[in-house]
């Protein structure tokens, strides 16, 4: 079936150092979302790309959907300890959502 | 808007007994989603409703559990009888539309403990 895989599932970086997760389908998306949930919180989301290659920014989060619109990633750039939390990707394809496991990132100061 | 309102936000129970939660969608929503967290897991679809209407239930884990919507402004989640394995958080979103990928605006959760 399906399957939306992120890596890594783990992300310890110093503060004001760069982040990246990656999201990989096993399948061509129609879309892809990404989510991000505080600590104790609920997902929220973040933004939606839809286009092959598409690149968006928000900040200092950069977002990529590949040309084979098959994967994904987030970058963030200089962390700051407001980044804390865990970042889902959400792929889209038959009208059918599939959640990443997530990457917790965390922040050492 | 006050966003998705969920209750209870924590319930702690025994094996076997009864657990419903509730949910509130955000107003105008056609689309109402159940997931449920957990650590080992991830975040899993359980049913969602459009217009009221069940449409994908395959994530219901058993027939332990069912998911109703009476109307626009409510859903309940059932779990009967619970197991311990069912602690988790369960979160109900809500979005505008489906199929293009529309966001999807999640409430605060229940956490369930079953001892």
């Amino acid at each position: 079936g399906q399957q939306v895989m992120q890596i890594p599932q783990y992300q310890h970086v110093q503060e004001g150092e760069d982040f990246t997760t990656y999201c990989n389908s096993s399948t061509t998306l129609s879309n892809i979302q990404w989510y991000k949930q505080r600590p104790g919180g609920h997902p929220v989301f973040l933004i939606q790309l839809v286009k092959s290659g598409e690149v968006k920014k928000q900040k200092r989060l950069t977002f990529q959907f590949g040309e084979a619109k098959k994967n994904s990633s987030l970058h963030i750039t200089a962390t700051q300890t407001t980044d804390v939390g865990t970042y889902f990707c959400a792929g889209n394809r038959d009208d059918k959502i599939i959640f990443g496991k997530g990457t917790r990132l965390h922040i050492l100061p | 808007d006050a966003g998705v309102i969920q209750s209870p936000r924590h319930e702690v129970t025994e094996m076997g007994q009864e657990v419903t939660l509730r949910c509130k969608p955000i107003s105008g929503h056609d689309y109402l989603f159940w997931y449920r967290q957990t650590m080992m897991r991830g975040l899993e679809l359980l049913i969602y409703f459009n217009n009221n209407v069940p449409i994908d239930d395959s994530g219901m884990p058993e027939d332990r559990f069912s998911a109703k919507m009476p109307n626009a402004s409510f859903s309940t989640l059932k779990i009967q009888p619970s197991e311990p394995r069912d602690s988790a958080v369960y979160f109900c979103a809500s979005s505008l539309v489906w199929g293009q990928g529309a966001p999807q605006y999640f409430g605060p959760g229940t956490r369930l403990l079953v001892l």
